[in-house]
This record gives structure tokens, C-alpha cells and sequence, in this order.
């Protein structure tokens, strides 16, 4: 079966630096999102991966090893309003989406 | 980026009745359009993905005659929800795919709809 695991709340300090990690199992792979979502709201694209590598936008940044069907997001310089939900997604060999569980991120002050 | 727009964004509607959500484009084509539905603190649930012009295609489990969804233009998805009961109150997310399928195009989601079925 297809399998995306993330964990499910991590916790982090105000202006610290977090990583959520992503692991994947799925039939073929045609690129990795992770997408940020609100309590309440819709998703919102962060950040798109095909090859290997890390992909630097602002304070976010996504990285992709797909040898070890692996990826993280690492967020700098936390803000409060960073408080949510990071959702991992693989497309697969026929372009659908597998979604992770997301992972709740906490900021404290 | 792209944009895509739901409407409405909350809606109440008597058990029994239907209800349509519509997802459109702004500033793309978008021959795909999925639907997603999500229950609180649970992860989106794909239910069906639409391609303009044809039939959408149903994730098991999902009732098709109860759950219609119609892609008639390129740059507009409605989703309805028929005879609506009280366990059909959920999330409702649109997203649509920018482009032909292809590995590089990315999914921009609407707002999303909440809905209650009283």
C-alpha cells in the first residue's frame, strides 16, 4: 500500500529553527509538496520537490532524498503566526495525491 | 500564483436538502479539479477528481448520486450535495491542477466550504 508518515504534533520555540520530516512509500513518485494549513482554513502551497536537493524559499526550506523516500521541511526564525498544520503529499505514478496526516506545529513564545 | 476560489464559505442547510459548492479558476485553465473532504483533525480525503467535460471519477467509498460534481468549463467545478444528513456536515476543499498532467504542475486549493446539515 502507499504510506506517508509524518509525526503527528512537534513543539517549538519562537524565533527557533524546526524540521519536520516526511517519510514515503509509494507506487512511483512524480514530485513532493508540502503544503501549510490553518486550523479551519484550506491548504497552502509552500514548497515543491522532483529531484534531490534542497530548495530554499525565505525561511522555509524543503529538502528531498528519493533513494530514501525522505523529505523535510525546515522552518527559521519561527513566528507565532507559523502555528499549524504541515501537510507532506507525494504524487504518485498516476499523478494523484497521497496525502501525509500532517504534523500540528506549536510555537511557543 | 494561482488562484482558485470556493463559494460559498459556510453554508447551513436543512437535513434533507441540497446544497452546491463551486470551485473556479481565476487566472488558469484547469482541466482537473479535485474535491476533498476533511473531518476535524483528521487529514484530507479525496473524493473524486473532476476533468472538464467528462464524468469525475469517484474514490471508493464515495456515492457518486449523492456527491455530484460537474466540470463543464475549464474554469468551473460544482460540487452538490444531495438529500444532505447531519453526518455529511464536514470541510469541503477544492483544489484544481495548474496545467496538462505533468510532474511539474502544482494544486492550488480553494478556500474550502464549511457545511452543516441541521
Amino acid at each position: 500500500g502507499q504510506n506517508i508518515d509524518q509525526p503527528t504534533e512537534m513543539t517549538a520555540t519562537e524565533g527557533a529553527i524546526v524540521q519536520i520530516n516526511c517519510t514515503y512509500q509509494t507506487s512511483g513518485f512524480n514530485g513532493l509538496f508540502w503544503y501549510q494549513q490553518h486550523a479551519g482554513e484550506a491548504p497552502t502551497f509552500l514548497s515543491y520537490n522532483v529531484l534531490d536537493g534542497l530548495e530554499e524559499k525565505g525561511r522555509f526550506s524543503s529538502f528531498l532524498s528519493r533513494s530514501k523516500g525522505y523529505s523535510y521541511l525546515l522552518l527559521k526564525e519561527l513566528q507565532m503566526k507559523d502555528s499549524a498544520s504541515y501537510l507532506c503529499a507525494v504524487k504518485d505514478s498516476n499523478y494523484q495525491l497521497i496525502w501525509g496526516a500532517g504534523t500540528k506545529l506549536i510555537i511557543k513564545p | 500564483g494561482a488562484v482558485v476560489s470556493q463559494h460559498p464559505s459556510w453554508v447551513i442547510c436543512k437535513s434533507g436538502t441540497s446544497v452546491k459548492i463551486e470551485c473556479r479558476s481565476l487566472d488558469f485553465q484547469a482541466t482537473t479539479m479535485f474535491w476533498y473532504r476533511q473531518f476535524p483533525k483528521q487529514s484530507l480525503m479525496l473524493m473524486a477528481t473532476s476533468n472538464e467535460g467528462s464524468k469525475a471519477t469517484y474514490e471508493q467509498g464515495v456515492e457518486k448520486d449523492k456527491f455530484l460534481i460537474n466540470h463543464a468549463s475549464l474554469t468551473l467545478s460544482t460540487l452538490t450535495v444531495t438529500s444532505a444528513h447531519p453526518e455529511d456536515s464536514s470541510f469541503y476543499i477544492c483544489s484544481a491542477r495548474d496545467g496538462e498532467l505533468d510532474s511539474g504542475n502544482t494544486i492550488y486549493f480553494g478556500e474550502g466550504s464549511w457545511l452543516t446539515v441541521v
